[in-house]
């Protein structure tokens, strides 16, 4: 079992739709990061928490520490959001990956 | 430079070629990461510098990989002996802290294909 496990794989949506993209990890962390990484691009990075709720535009995530659980929301989805949107938690000097979700959003 | 940097953006390889990745941090970063991304996957864990300090080299997949940072600001990936399952994008990232709840900045990465 992976220790970060992130659902959907794979995501679809249309111009102007809500997404929620969740994230579950089974190891003790220090903080959580979301990150977005476009095809052939390096890593930006989103967001770091380790409690509660954080706003960024039309981002936000939230993480529950006692369920081990995270989830990034887009309001009013772009096709510029289209990217592969990664889960990484901070474990003492390193970030472990979970796999991605693929976000394609049409107009 | 404003970011991380990477060179080379792309490097092809013929398998039992040596390879050097650099990788240019932000100026004043203590920390630095080396990970490895095979396509269709997340990064993986290489390397980590603390300054010119190597604290973990736990993910490095054998004893063909090497990494160094010996003035702890420029650092060098070398692959020995390419073999075709080396063939991954790198990617480099540093921070201004120590340990990972620091907000990291990484590179665009380095694109290797051994052929």
């Amino acid at each position: 079992k992976n220790e970060v496990e992130q659902s959907p794989q794979n995501l679809t949506a249309q111009e102007g739709e809500f997404i929620t993209i969740n994230c579950s990890y089974s190891v003790g962390i220090s903080a959580l990061h979301w990150l977005q990484q476009h095809p052939g691009g390096g890593i930006v990075s989103l967001f770091m928490l380790s409690s509660g709720k954080k706003k960024h535009g039309r981002l936000i995530a939230t993480i529950n520490i006692q369920e081990k659980h995270s989830s990034l929301h887009i309001t009013a989805s772009h096709p510029r959001d289209s990217a592969v949107y990664i889960c990484a938690v901070g474990l003492t000097d390193k970030l472990i990956f979970g796999t991605g979700t693929r976000l394609q959003v049409f107009p | 430079g404003a970011g991380v940097s990477q060179s080379p953006r792309y490097k092809v390889a013929k398998r039992g070629q040596d390879v050097a990745l650099r990788c240019d941090p932000i100026s004043g970063h203590v920390s630095l990461f080396w990970y490895q991304q095979a396509l269709g996957q997340g990064p993986e864990f290489l390397t980590y510098f603390q300054n010119e300090a190597q604290l973990d080299k736990s993910g490095l997949p054998s004893d063909r990989f090497f990494a160094e940072r010996p003035e702890g600001s420029v650092s060098t990936l070398k692959i020995q002996r390419t073999q075709q399952e080396d063939s991954a994008v790198y990617l480099c990232a540093s921070s201004l802290g120590r340990g990972a709840n620091y907000g990291y900045t990484f590179g665009s990465g380095t694109r290797l294909t051994v052929v």
